[in-house]
């Protein structure tokens, strides 16, 4: 069974800290690794997608880094302000099918 | 449309009765996706058409579940005798191409079911 695991299952922040989530999987068969944010009653958004080892993007305040051979991959919030608070979900693609999702970071930011 | 739409947006049915979804997804989108979230857990995949065909169907849960995209555009998934443990938020997704080095998917708001 494949996993892709994600940590923490929740985070409780102040407005302009910055903070990081991880997200785990297996380390054979990689094809791409994608993460989707998740805001309450609006369908997920791709944030980015990750298909090379040591690969970083960022987007705004938002970034990610991924680690293909430990299977691994984080992302960074800086600053956070109460319109991040959402569920980060990072998605594992390891065949010409399927996507598989993790669990999911929910990030609540309070002002 | 502009973006992926589903509907119902809400279903509320009775254990046993027959439903369906329908995904409308971005037109020119190859591939579409189905996947399933239930409470406490991420999005569960359930199948993927590239185009007219199911190219895997490995998600679906029983063969009370089925789904199609005769023309390559929108789909349909099929649930007979809804049980209470079919509640779940069913999204549909499609992307411009689908297989290994597809790029990002592009969400409906999903459809929510309550079976009773």
């Amino acid at each position: 069974i494949l996993n892709v695991e994600q940590s923490p299952q929740s985070l409780h922040v102040q407005e302009g800290d910055s903070t990081n989530f991880t997200c785990s999987f297996p380390s054979s068969n990689f094809y791409a690794l994608h993460w989707y944010r998740w805001e309450t009653a609006k369908s997920p958004e791709a944030l980015f997608v990750m298909t090379l080892n040591g690969d970083e993007k960022k987007k705004g305040r938002i970034s990610a880094t991924l680690n293909t051979k430990e299977g691994y991959s984080y992302l960074y919030i800086k600053g956070s302000q109460p319109e991040d608070s959402a569920t980060y979900l990072c998605a594992f693609f390891y065949n010409t099918d399927k996507l598989i999702f993790g669990t999911g970071t929910r990030l609540q930011v309070f002002p | 449309g502009a973006g992926v739409s589903q509907t119902p947006s809400n279903k509320v049915t009775e254990k046993g009765k027959y439903v369906e979804l329908r995904c409308d997804p971005i037109s020119g989108h190859t591939a579409l996706y189905w996947y399933r979230q239930s409470l406490g857990q991420g999005p569960e995949f359930l199948i993927y058409f590239q185009g007219t065909g199911a190219a895997d169907d490995s998600g679906l849960p029983n063969d009370r579940f089925f789904a199609v995209r005769p023309e390559g555009s929108v789909s349909t998934l099929k649930i007979q005798r809804t049980e209470r443990g079919d509640s779940a938020v069913y999204l549909c997704a499609s992307s411009v191409h689908g297989g290994a080095y597809t790029g990002e998917l592009f969400f409906g708001e999903g459809s929510r079911l309550t079976v009773l």
